[in-house]
């Protein structure tokens, strides 16, 4: 599985949007791009995942940038409950065995 | 829908007591997996099942760990005996894997050990 960069923490003001980026470059072409959140003393919380195209649900949205290199994770208007850290994954298809490699994510501090 | 399951979610022990987790998985999820967290540092991947089948346990030390998934549901994770460097958080997950593309895994709230 091809591994990921991320910043270790940051900021983002209550209420502001949070764009939290990923560096996977080099990404296969098989690959899914997934994002978990970990809220303090609970399990990982799945968010959203994508492939090629840019996704959108009602946590997120994810951008993948053309050549799959990098991702950024949007959540649009932060709130303190999503104060978490936040993992960029990168991981083959189910059938292949491949498992998930989370890193050490960044450390997201909504701001009041 | 119920989530993943996991009990206790605490445990304190003596050091090279055994100590066991158990996870119910999402109904008709057919892969279990557990994983270990240290503080400060993403999950880690222990074992893998598909149904009954132990399929990616390369992880799993095992001289003192082990695990069973007897009837493709339930899981139970045992570790004896336990030593100060196991104190973390033991977590489960479940996914639906079909024959192929993403399969999301789920994840229980963990069990955090702590070997005195």
């Amino acid at each position: 599985d091809a591994k990921t960069t991320q910043p270790p923490s940051m900021d983002c003001a209550e209420g502001r949007a949070a764009n939290l980026p990923c560096n996977h470059s080099t990404i296969s072409g098989n690959e899914y791009v997934y994002w978990y959140r970990q809220i303090h003393s609970q399990g990982p919380q799945y968010i959203i995942h994508g492939l090629k195209n840019n996704e959108t649900n009602e946590m997120a949205s994810l951008i993948i940038t053309e050549d799959r290199k990098s991702s950024t994770l949007i959540l649009p208007h932060a709130t303190l409950r999503d104060t978490a850290v936040y993992y960029c994954i990168v991981r083959a298809p189910a059938n292949t065995g491949n498992q998930f490699y989370f890193g050490t994510g960044t450390s997201l501090t909504v701001i009041p | 829908e119920a989530g993943v399951v996991q009990s206790p979610r605490y445990k304190i022990i003596e050091k090279k007591q055994p100590v066991a987790f158990w996870c119910n998985p999402i109904s008709g999820h057919n892969t279990l997996y557990w994983y270990l967290q240290n503080l400060g540092q993403g999950p880690e991947l222990l074992i893998r099942y598909e149904n009954e089948e132990a399929v990616d346990d390369s992880q799993l030390p095992k001289d003192r760990f082990s695990a069973e998934r007897l009837k493709g549901v339930d899981s139970t994770l045992k570790i004896q005996p336990a030593e100060l460097g196991d104190s973390a958080v033991y977590l489960c997950a479940s996914s639906l894997q079909g024959l192929a593309g993403a399969d999301t895994q789920y994840f229980g709230p963990g069990t955090r050990l702590t070997v005195l």
